[in-house]
């Protein structure tokens, strides 16, 4: 089965902390992925992919295939990273297949 | 660049109505794919497009149907329509379905259904 686990629904953390959201996946073959974020009262924009291996807005992210995980890391934390983020997968079809994704709060 | 455009932004339907949704993709793309997003969930596949082809189906009924036009844009039809289907329906469009090309989404129309 094709599927992207996000396991929390909410992660809140002060400014300047360590942040990693957590993605599991699920896919036979060699797989593609992508983390989406959503600010508020924005539309889905794209992060970063893992294979173009870019830092974004502070953001990284590797794709450990044998623990098949994705997460997403940024050392210090800003109150305007604050959004949803989706973990996403491309699926056989070329489509996406997305996580429930996470709400990151950042505090001041 | 517009990006990608999606009409209208909000519609409220009855049950057993049909609907309409339209999306225009970022000019040079060919592909357009369409997600259904209810609340508290990330994005669903419903349909890709290529070409004016289908080439990609998630697991929805045949209420659902879209297709493309000679310009690249969409729409997607949804008939007798449900409580259920009350979401947020999101277009994304890419330069061509596979390889590296990542999608670019629209605003979405959000869709009630009273």
């Amino acid at each position: 089965a094709q599927r992207v686990t996000q396991p929390e629904k909410l992660l809140s953390v002060f400014k300047g902390a360590p942040v990693e959201l957590k993605c599991n996946y699920s896919y036979s073959g060699s797989p593609e992925l992508f983390w989406y974020v959503q600010y508020s009262r924005q539309r889905l924009q794209l992060l970063l992919r893992h294979i173009s291996r870019e830092s974004i807005k502070g953001f990284t992210a590797d794709l450990n295939k044998g623990e098949t995980s994705f997460h997403l890391k940024k050392p210090f934390a800003q109150e305007e990273d604050s959004a949803m983020y989706y973990c996403a997968l491309r699926g056989s079809q070329g489509n996406l297949i997305f996580g429930k994704g996470t709400k990151l709060s950042v505090k001041p | 660049d517009a990006g990608v455009t999606q009409s209208p932004t909000h519609l409220i339907k009855t049950r057993g109505q049909q609907v309409t949704l339209r999306c225009s993709p970022i000019s040079g793309h060919k592909s357009v794919s369409w997600y259904q997003q209810v609340l508290g969930q990330g994005p669903q596949f419903i349909f890709q497009y290529y070409e004016k082809e289908e080439r990609g189906r998630g697991n929805f009924p045949d209420r659902f149907s879209a297709r493309q036009f000679p310009n690249y844009s969409s729409e997607l039809n949804v008939n007798a329509l449900l409580l259920g289907d009350s979401a947020l329906y999101l277009c994304a469009s890419s330069l061509d379905p596979g390889g590296n090309q990542p999608q670019h989404f629209g605003d979405g129309t959000r869709l009630s259904i009273l």
